[in-house]
């Protein structure tokens, strides 16, 4: 099983509204992550996890609030976003080894609207 | 700062055309690369990965080199199919750490 699952697939959110995106993986990852990708462009790093603890945070605004409470499942808690936090919000996990990540295998991703 | 680079941005072939994508890195001390499609509007899906000590990997039609040296990989994709249409990305995952860097794709249109 290589399957990222991300929850919802979309969602339309007010700028005053509270919502999370979910994402879990059961191969046994310890390195989660959290892209955002505009149209047209390539996937844009903003947080990643190593065995369940932040360890890289892209200086990504507050209004973003990443949480990993298990090795299998990682959160993207939203709050008074922007319309031009529209995007397309992409999950992934890789195994960690002592020289480099492995394969990283992505979700489908959520795609976020805030009117 | 890795830099990742591809080229083309986009191409647009005949069915049935082997074709070529390249992607450059800036910064050789990299732990792996990998090759991904991405349809529109989905997420990303792993084609193949190289790990900095290999060459190349296969994979049916595809085939992906690594010159680790010259910071430079190449994905070969033969007798292209319709289907193959697509953005391909490339990206770098970086010694001791987790950041994976991209390229900014080169989008594939095989006509029938």
């Amino acid at each position: 099983d290589t399957e990222v699952t991300q929850t919802p697939k979309h969602l339309v959110m007010g700028m005053t509204n509270k919502k999370s995106l979910k994402c879990e993986q059961h191969m046994g990852h310890r390195a989660m992550y959290w892209y955002k990708q505009k149209a047209k462009k390539p996937p844009e790093l903003m947080f990643v996890y190593s065995y369940e603890k932040l360890s890289i945070n892209e200086s990504v605004p507050s209004r973003f609030s990443p949480e990993c409470p298990n090795s299998s499942l990682l959160n993207l808690h939203l709050h008074a976003l922007q319309p031009e936090d529209s995007a397309l919000y992409l999950c992934a996990s890789s195994q960690i080894r002592w020289l480099g990540n492995t394969e990283a295998f992505f979700g489908q991703g959520t795609r976020l609207t805030v009117v | 700062k890795q830099e990742v680079t591809q080229i083309p941005a986009a191409l647009s072939v005949p069915e049935g055309e082997n074709l070529v994508l390249n992607c450059s890195f800036t910064d050789s001390a990299i732990y792996n690369l990998q090759w991904f499609r991405q349809d529109p509007g989905k997420g990303l899906t792993s084609l193949l990965l190289i790990q900095s000590s290999q060459r190349e990997q296969t994979s049916g039609r595809l085939n992906a080199s690594l010159d680790k040296s010259s910071g430079r990989s190449t994905l070969y994709i033969a007798a292209s199919q319709p289907g193959d249409s697509a953005t391909y990305l490339c990206a770098v995952s970086e010694t001791s750490g987790s950041r994976l860097t991209f390229g900014e794709g080169t989008q594939l249109t095989v006509n029938p």
